[in-house]
């Protein structure tokens, strides 16, 4: 059965600081991978997706992240956080076509605070 | 395109009541999918159609659950005889294919006393 884990429950950052949010995913086979960002009491937002191909995906707002298959990773980075970003980030694994459920699987998420 | 539209956004019911939320996905997309939301976790897969047919269900739908798309546009999902453990937000989602993005609306909180 696929599974994500987002190790950090919750990250502070300063604004104009850098972030990475890490993601790490168990799925026998290739995977898609996804972030979603959620605001409080709203649905999900995706802000990026990896299918195939080039292994640094960018996203919307300045995210973009990394497909690491030898480390099972797939993490988020932004250069300079911006206040507006404080959010709760969540990791999610699919599965390809051609087998396995249809179903996203998501991590548990993690809470970003920026500090002024 | 008007997004994934969900109705209602909060519902509170009590214990044993039935309830029912609808999902209008976006008007091209052919899958749909309900997934449960519980405070600090993330969303857990519940149900996906494609078109009409409920092709997949969690282990997690139980017995009290049943949702439907009967003509392959929205769908509703009803819980009879809820349970205080079925507070959660309920969201929707739909996607062209598998493999695309999928768009989430904003949800039904759902809270029961």
């Amino acid at each position: 059965a696929q599974s994500v884990t987002q190790p950090d429950i919750h990250i502070t950052v300063s604004e104009g600081a850098s972030l990475e949010l890490r993601c790490n995913y168990s799925y026998g086979a290739t995977p898609y991978l996804f972030w979603y960002v959620q605001s409080p009491g709203q649905g999900l937002q995706l802000l990026l997706k990896y299918f195939s191909g080039d292994t640094l995906v960018q996203g919307i707002k300045g995210f973009e992240a990394e497909f690491k298959r030898s480390q099972s990773s797939f993490n988020l980075r932004k250069p300079s956080v911006h206040w507006s970003d404080a959010a709760e980030y969540f990791c999610a694994v699919g599965a390809h076509s051609g087998g396995g459920a249809d179903g996203l699987t998501f991590g548990k998420g993690t809470h970003l605070i920026i500090q002024p | 395109d008007t997004g994934v539209s969900q109705n209602p956004r909060h519902k509170i019911t009590k214990r044993g009541q039935n309830v029912t939320f609808r999902c209008d996905p976006i008007s091209e997309h052919n899958r749909l999918y309900w997934y449960r939301q519980t405070l600090g976790q993330g969303p857990e897969f519940l149900t996906y159609f494609q078109n009409e047919a409920q092709l997949e269900k969690s282990r997690l739908l139980s017995d009290r659950f049943s949702a439907e798309r009967p003509k392959g546009s929205f769908s509703t999902l009803e819980i009879q005889r809820t349970e205080q453990g079925d507070s959660a937000m309920y969201l929707c989602a739909s996607s062209l294919d598998r493999g695309g993005g999928y768009t989430f609306g904003s949800g039904t909180r759902l809270t029961v006393v």
